[in-house]
């Protein structure tokens, strides 16, 4: 049962367009909302991330937004630049003492230039 | 230069035989974990470990073991390895764990079982 969806599955965005990459969750007891980057090749690595008692967190051209009454969170890439071009995974974490990480299924984002 | 190191980072071996895949951390890092990525599924959690001697199961331990004598190290061991443990296996690190812990992951170990 996935417990985190994300879609789209694959995305292409013209150079200096707006990427948008949407999760939604189902558990409420998540606390903790981060986004990874994975180029071919290597290991995710975190991008942003946000709690769920702001509804927005900016860090350059990459944004999240939080609707908690909605369960879902997104990120959007401003100015989409080719080098974005990558997997990005959403995440959530589970509050118990273990504080696993469940992540989405990733989206594919190609930025043509 | 901080790292998370994973060995070997390409393996084709067969059904049945036992394998092993390394994994060590410079940063002195408490939490370790093991996933594995497949296509439409995202990373799967293997087991974890909250320090030394301390390990747990993940979502899919089946067909896995772990174990941690020291505290950089985190071998993942198959085995007997089987056909649906065709997958990409990352190590991962953590100062501890808790929201707001960066996790660093290696660069992945590709793994065939024919």
């Amino acid at each position: 049962q996935q417990q985190v969806k994300q879609s789209p599955q694959s995305l292409i965005v013209q150079k200096g367009g707006i990427s948008i990459i949407n999760c939604a969750y189902e558990n409420t007891a998540f606390d903790y909302f981060p986004w990874y980057q994975q180029f071919p090749g290597k290991g995710p690595a975190l991008l942003i991330a946000i709690r769920p008692d702001v509804s927005e967190k900016k860090e350059g051209r990459f944004t999240i937004s939080f609707n908690k009454s909605a369960k879902q969170f997104s990120l959007h890439i401003m100015d989409s630049q080719p080098g974005d071009s990558a997997t990005y995974f959403c995440a959530v974490v589970v509050m118990d003492s273990n504080y696993q990480l469940i992540w989405g299924a990733g989206t594919k984002l190609i930025i043509k230039p | 230069e901080a790292q998370v190191t994973q060995n070997p980072r390409y393996l084709i071996t067969v059904t049945g035989k036992k394998l092993t895949v390394t994994c060590s951390q410079n940063m002195n890092h408490e939490y370790m974990s093991w996933y594995r990525q497949d296509p439409g599924l995202g990373l799967r959690q293997i087991y974890y470990s909250m320090n030394v001697e301390v390990t747990d199961k993940g979502d899919v331990p089946e067909g896995y073991k772990v174990s941690r004598k020291e505290k950089r190290n985190f071998p993942l061991i198959l085995e007997s390895p089987s056909p649906n443990q065709t997958s990409l296996y990352f190590c991962a690190s953590s100062l501890s764990w808790g929201p707001g812990n960066t996790i660093y992951f290696g660069e992945g170990s590709w793994l065939t079982v024919v």
